[in-house]
């Protein structure tokens, strides 16, 4: 596709469900980041694919959080048993050879818990 | 961890004023960034710097990278109602340390 791609746009979410959100990167992009932007904040790092590779998931907040990119091209970040305070705007941007200042970012994914 | 700090927080500005914001960290950073984050939208590229010292313009945009590599400045020249949005700095450690935001809003 032309950008990045996430879905679902919008997730409202009870409290305890578990919940997964999808990026579609830009076709041969090898690099794929996860961030989490809280209301009123900058993004924060999550973490980090090369290829299939999960090079750094340093920035996930707890055990809950699980992401994959079992091919190389789409991604999955899977919150389990969510809490209020997972309530966010997920970002995922890819980039070329991991070359940061080529970092293109989706539109978001905006999860809501209640 | 390593921390970004941007001020001013929000900014409220007339139409073809000039605007300037900053950027500084506790911690060296080889690359700056600056973004713009629109409503429900990713932050987009606006200008990167490299090398301390460095002065770069993408348009009406003009950035800086401070000579001890801590701190960033970007001005805007002659605002414009579709410069409102979300700035940030980022600093490049091989994952990218974002600022809290400055938020900018131009009245016509």
């Amino acid at each position: 596709g032309a950008g990045v791609s996430q879905s679902p746009r919008y997730k409202v979410a009870k409290r305890g469900q578990d919940v997964a959100l999808r990026c579609d990167p830009i076709s041969g992009h090898v690099s794929l980041f996860w961030y989490q932007q809280a209301l009123g904040q900058g993004p924060e790092f999550l973490t980090y694919f090369q290829n299939e590779a999960q090079l750094d998931k340093s920035g996930l907040p707890s055990d809950r959080f699980f992401a994959e990119r079992p091919e190389g091209s789409v991604s999955t970040l899977k919150i389990q048993r969510t809490q209020q305070e997972d309530s966010a705007v997920y970002l995922c941007a890819s980039s070329s050879q991991g070359i940061i200042e080529k970092l293109f970012f989706g539109s978001g994914t905006q999860l809501s818990v209640l | 961890g390593q921390q970004l700090n941007q001020s001013p927080q929000s900014m409220f500005i007339q139409e073809g004023e000039d605007v300037s914001m900053n950027c500084t960290s506790s911690s060296i950073f080889n690359t700056w960034l600056w973004y713009k984050q629109d409503p429900g939208e990713g932050p987009v590229l606006l200008i990167a710097l490299y090398k301390a010292g460095e002065l770069t313009s993408n348009g009406r945009l003009t950035a800086q990278f401070g000579i001890t590599r801590k701190d960033s400045f970007l001005n805007i020249s002659a605002s414009i109602p579709s410069d409102v949005g979300i700035y940030f700095c980022a600093g490049n450690t091989g994952k990218l340390i974002f600022g809290q935001g400055t938020t900018l809003q131009v009245k016509p």
